[in-house]
């Protein structure tokens, strides 16, 4: 079965990068596509972007200028990268395994509360 | 980008209630995706390609609509039914998903 982890720091201070891992078992990152969602205190969800089997990115427009995927695909894992975070990037922040021919999120990890905070 | 509205924001339903939760998109859309997140876990993925169930979804869960407006029905609920369910559409980049509707056991 597929399975997903995040891990990363709790705490993050306004200005510095957000740095978040991915760790996949059950399947290999070289297939499929790989993504990042975060969900805001009050609900409100946001797509982030994602990282093909290829490796090839996309990413929200509205993040387009701070984010960036990467991957290690010796370890499985794929990371986030946010930069210049403010308090407004506080979130729970999810990994997820994306299917294009559906447009679906159908595998995700348990989430990761980020707090941006001085 | 889509914006998708759902409603109502939050609703209570009693076992053996039938519940109908709905989703309208700003512009038309292909398809729309539901997601159940139950208190402390991940979101799954519930109904994909407007009406079709995920594995292992119960059916007393339907899903229809087209163009800007779609819907999330439970014949009769449940005491598991309680979560909050969102919309998700990715026929417009970039993908968008629903303010979610949290619905709970009377």
């Amino acid at each position: 079965e597929v399975q997903l982890q995040e891990s990363g720091p709790g705490l993050v201070k306004p200005s510095q990068s957000l740095s978040l891992t991915c760790s996949v078992t059950g399947y290999s990152i070289t297939s499929n596509y790989w993504g990042w969602i975060r969900k805001f205190p009050g609900n409100k969800m946001e797509w982030m972007g994602y990282i093909s089997y290829s490796g090839s990115t996309s990413y929200n427009p509205s993040l387009k200028s701070r984010i960036s995927i990467t991957r290690d695909t010796s370890k499985n894992q794929f990371f986030l990268q946010l930069n210049s975070v403010t308090t407004e990037d506080t979130a729970t922040y999810y990994c997820a395994r994306y299917r294009p021919h559906r447009s679906t999120f159908d595998y995700w990890g348990q989430g990761v509360m980020v707090t941006v905070s001085s | 980008e889509i914006v998708l509205t759902q409603s109502p924001t939050t609703m209570a339903a009693s076992p053996g209630e039938k519940v109908t939760l709905t989703c309208r998109a700003s512009s038309s859309v292909s398809y729309m995706h539901w997601y159940q997140q139950r208190s402390g876990t991940s979101p799954k993925l519930w109904i994909y390609e407007t009406s079709k169930l995920a594995s292992g979804v119960p059916n007393r869960f339907s899903g229809s609509g087209s163009g800007t407006s779609y819907s999330l029905t439970i014949n009769s609920m449940e005491t598991e039914d309680a979560a909050t369910y969102y919309c998700q559409q990715g026929s417009s980049y970039p993908y968008t998903f629903g303010a979610g509707t949290k619905l709970e056991l009377k």
